[in-house]
């Protein structure tokens, strides 16, 4: 079966424009994570949806970040006014629900470079 | 707050070596403890985890992992690696009613051939 989609690959983006990423999780899974790679350092976490339940946003590092979750499937990441900082891989997971004992699947991710 | 601490940033060995990855964590209660592992350019794949029960836990390709408590560690461990274990290894924690993991910096892991 399909795994978790993501789209673009990359994006290269000038600083202060906004870009939206989208995710595309595993069909039936109800819970959807973003996480941010920066060059040499671990996965940051950034947003969980579960459901219709309100998302979890605290790991979002400023309010120029935003997710939505429509109909429970596909989501969208937008990063508005983005900074050279903003640069990093964007990943996309996915999990059937109770997170913390489902393993997560992981997508691809969205390169973005904030030149 | 949770953090993990992977010890080693860079590990290269040659083929049939034994492998062993630190991993430790700070959180009091109980956790749920994973290892990942991104092959050169591939997804981020599931190779093990750990929710309860049996502390040594046995994944894919023939890794496994130790779960001491009293030591908040969760180390990785091959007997005799491959060519093809080349990868970034990253450990991650859930607590128990977590909504996220939390990840370690990682291990960039080449194998000699």
């Amino acid at each position: 079966g399909a795994g978790v989609s993501q789209s673009p690959s990359n994006k290269v983006t000038e600083k202060g424009k906004d870009v939206e990423l989208r995710c595309d999780p595993i069909s039936g899974h109800t819970a959807l994570y973003w996480y941010r790679q920066s060059l040499g350092q671990g996965l940051e976490f950034l947003i969980y949806f579960q459901g219709n339940s309100a998302p979890d946003k605290s790991g979002l590092p400023s309010d120029r970040f935003s997710a939505e979750r429509t109909g429970g499937s596909v989501s969208t990441l937008t990063i508005q006014r983005t900074q050279q900082e903003d640069s990093a891989v964007y990943l996309c997971a996915s999990s059937l629900s109770k997170p913390a004992y489902n393993e997560q699947f992981f997508g691809p991710g969205t390169r973005l470079t904030v030149l | 707050a949770q953090s993990v601490s992977q010890h080693n940033h860079h590990v290269i060995l040659s083929e049939a070596a034994s492998l062993e990855l630190g991993c430790n964590y700070s959180y009091g209660g109980t956790v749920n403890l994973f290892w990942y592992v991104q092959y050169p350019g591939q997804h981020l794949q599931l190779l093990l985890k750990y929710f309860s029960g049996d502390p040594l836990v046995k994944g894919i390709k023939g890794f496994e992992a130790e779960f001491i408590k009293s030591k908040f560690s969760f180390n990785l461990r091959k007997p005799s690696v491959q060519w093809s274990d080349t990868a970034e290894y990253f450990c991650a924690v859930n607590s128990e009613y977590g909504n996220k993991l939390v990840f370690g910096a990682g291990t960039i892991l080449r194998v000699k051939s």
